[in-house]
């Protein structure tokens, strides 16, 4: 099935940098979500978006709706041990819709 | 708890053979969903209940995968004759309809067909 466009697929930063990652698709969406899972775990929401130009914050995570309404970012900010994850975004063509198009995911480690 | 549950976590299983997985939504969620997220990818849709009836099965890969819901709770999600493809983690989520989009997901379940 359709997957959304991610990367990076990987990342390997140092305790306290900065952390940006990005979705793109060929398709309009009008509700953008980023997931974070951890291993053993079903993802869990960090961010939902639901207006093209949204940019929201929730504590050191900052998400934007692309004005396209064809992508979306995440950055983290001064990142932590627990940061540590597989950070999915996904998607949904409205509101109330059923189905969500996952991204193939970011997994973010952080160097000691 | 108060979270999704499913059962079991793991489940080992040799080509061909028929599994039954179950998840157990969150009381009161009236939206139920499955998804299957092969090795390092994504979580891909398959089925979506809304009470006992399933308006969208547009993800099911094949006719060997079904599911069904009873009293708009417990949900089972049945493959025949499983193939190695079918190899991994099944995932449910449900949600309360009226409240945003926000899907709170199980832990999986971990197939593998030898």
């Amino acid at each position: 099935g359709q997957q959304l466009n991610q990367s990076p697929q990987s990342m390997f930063i140092q305790e306290g940098e900065d952390v940006s990652m990005n979705c793109t698709s060929s398709s309009i969406f009008n509700t953008w979500l980023w997931y974070k899972q951890d291993p053993g775990e079903g993802p869990v929401l960090l961010i939902a978006l639901y207006k093209a130009g949204e940019l929201t914050s929730n504590g050191r995570l900052t998400a934007q709706f692309g004005i396209t309404r064809k992508d979306s970012f995440l950055n983290i900010s001064a990142s932590i041990p627990s940061d540590v994850g597989i950070y999915f975004c996904a998607a949904s063509f409205n509101f109330g819709n059923e189905k969500l198009t996952f991204g193939t995911g970011t997994r973010l480690t952080i160097i000691p | 708890g108060a979270g999704v549950s499913q059962s079991p976590s793991n489940k080992v299983t040799e080509k061909g053979k028929d599994v039954e997985l179950r998840c157990d939504p969150i009381s009161g969620h009236t939206a139920l969903y499955w998804y299957r997220q092969r090795l390092g990818q994504g979580l891909e849709f398959l089925i979506y209940f809304q009470g006992n009836s399933a308006p969208d099965k547009s993800g099911l890969p094949s006719d060997r995968f079904s599911a069904e819901r009873t009293g708009e709770s417990v949900s089972t999600l049945t493959i025949q004759r499983t193939q190695q493809e079918d190899s991994a983690v099944y995932l449910c989520a449900s949600r309360l309809i009226g409240t945003g989009t926000e899907q709170f997901f199980g832990p999986g379940t971990r197939l593998t067909v030898l």
